[in-house]
């Protein structure tokens, strides 16, 4: 199963809402997560299952999409939260990244 | 706390043979499948290998199958990736991860471990 985000980059101001989108070559039955990774640091795992909200993580990402396509909204940029931002699917194997979306400050 | 921490990583020449290592602790070890997840310098995530928690069950991406090979040891809470015929493109941190599926897949990642293949 082949993942395509977009936008592959993304410049945003701080309070901004942003939506990413993962498109899936094939359907996922759901089984779709998004991570968060900063520069040098490992991923961390925000949703999962397209929309459940990780432990820990803030109620202002959220994830949405059934089927092939899905999003992943953070409806108010704070500082911390420029980042990459993956999507994969975990339905079957392989296992399959999406190719990344770098938020960037504008 | 849960924690995974990988070793093993470093230069090796084009052709050469590797062992990366990853000790987990705080939480059950046996009871997960776990993951090789690896990102070439500058470059995105590639999902690397899978092993199912009673090690019936693994799985490799097209690149490295023949190559390289998962395993486990759950009586010592370690997870081990055998990398051989190294290439160029095989450059990258790997990191092992914990696979929660059907709950949180990829829920908890190591530091990551950096091999590098050059000559």
């Amino acid at each position: 199963i082949q993942l395509t985000q977009s936008p592959s980059s993304l410049s945003a101001s701080v309070g901004d809402r942003v939506t990413i989108t993962c498109r899936a070559s094939q359907g996922t039955n759901s089984y779709l997560a998004w991570y968060q990774q900063k520069p040098g640091k490992a991923p961390k795992l925000l949703i999962y299952a397209a929309s459940n909200l990780q432990s820990g993580v803030p109620s202002r990402f959220s994830g949405s999409g059934s089927g092939t396509d899905f999003t992943l909204t953070i409806s108010s940029l704070q500082p911390e939260d420029f980042a990459t931002y993956y999507c994969q699917q975990v339905n079957s194997y392989p296992y399959t990244f999406g190719q990344g979306t770098k938020l960037e400050i504008k | 706390e849960v924690q995974l921490v990988e070793s093993g990583g470093g230069l090796v020449k084009p052709g050469g043979s590797l062992r990366l290592s990853c000790a987990a602790s705080g939480f059950s070890f046996s009871t997960y499948s776990m993951n090789w997840v690896r990102q070439a310098p500058g470059k995105g995530l590639e999902w690397v290998s899978s092993i199912s928690s009673g090690s019936d069950y693994i799985y490799y991406t097209d690149s490295v199958r023949g190559r390289f090979t998962i395993s486990r040891d759950n009586a010592k809470n370690s997870l081990f990736l055998q990398m051989n015929s190294l290439r160029a493109e095989d450059t990258a941190v790997y990191y092992c991860a914990r696979d929660g599926s059907p709950g949180p897949p990829l829920d908890y990642w190591g530091q990551g471990t950096l091999v590098t293949v050059s000559s």
